[in-house]
């Protein structure tokens, strides 16, 4: 069974704080993604990346970056957090674009 | 641009009832493939089915069966005899396949469904 794995279950940070979210998959997907999901607008992606060191903007990056400078890992960052960026985070993993993307259990985070 | 439109959003059934969600989908591709997601409320994504455009077969897994139909873009959930750990929230999503590395072979979501299933 593919396994990914967000670092935080819950996490808490402050106002222009920089913050890091960690996911690692162990199946060697080659793409990986990250969401944001928010009470009535479902999940919404943020960027993905279909090979080590490439990245493509999402439908809502403003505000984010990520890393893959390894395949398995994938880490979205936070530049300057700010109270709207208080979410529900979900990563993901497929092995093809148009593969069943597998999902880690999420890291609800809060800006304060 | 590709759009999922999940109009119900909370479901209320008793145990034993059937229900069946909706999804509408819009996509100018020929070429396109479509999804069904489960999120129990522990909050991990489970992935259920995946469709390709070209296969309008109806699919039917234990209690669960989809209804695709292009002719109304609809790619529809039934589960038959509901039970409580079919409470969740349902997402249906829809990906283009026409780019290796463009955005437009990502996913798009819908809002999701909420099911509840009481005893």
């Amino acid at each position: 069974d593919v396994k990914v794995t967000q670092s935080s279950r819950y996490l808490v940070k402050r106002t222009g704080e920089k913050v890091f979210l960690e996911c690692v998959q162990d199946m060697d997907h080659e793409n990986m993604f990250w969401y944001r999901q928010d009470p009535g607008l479902g999940l919404r992606l943020i960027y993905f990346s279909y090979d080590v060191k490439m990245k493509e903007k999402g439908d809502i990056p403003e505000g984010y970056s990520v890393s893959r400078e390894k395949k398995e890992r994938f880490s979205l960052i936070l530049e300057s957090a700010s109270t709207n960026q208080t979410s529900m985070y979900l990563c993901a993993s497929s092995l093809g674009l148009v593969q069943p993307q597998h999902f880690g259990d999420g890291t609800r985070l809060s800006i304060l | 641009a590709q759009k999922v439109t999940q109009a119900q959003t909370e479901i209320s059934v008793v145990e034993k009832e059937d229900v069946t969600l909706d999804c509408v989908y819009e996509t100018r591709d020929t070429t396109y493939y479509l999804f069904w997601y489960k999120q129990p409320p522990s909050g991990e994504l489970v992935f259920l089915i995946r469709r390709n455009s070209f296969d309008e077969q109806n699919e039917i897994s234990g209690r669960y069966s989809w209804n695709f139909q292009k002719s109304t873009s609809s790619f529809n959930f039934t589960i038959t005899a509901s039970q409580v750990v079919d409470s969740a929230v349902y997402f249906c999503a829809l990906s283009e396949a026409h780019s290796r590395t463009g955005a437009n072979s990502k996913l798009t979501f819908g809002k999701g469904i909420t099911l509840s299933v009481r005893p």
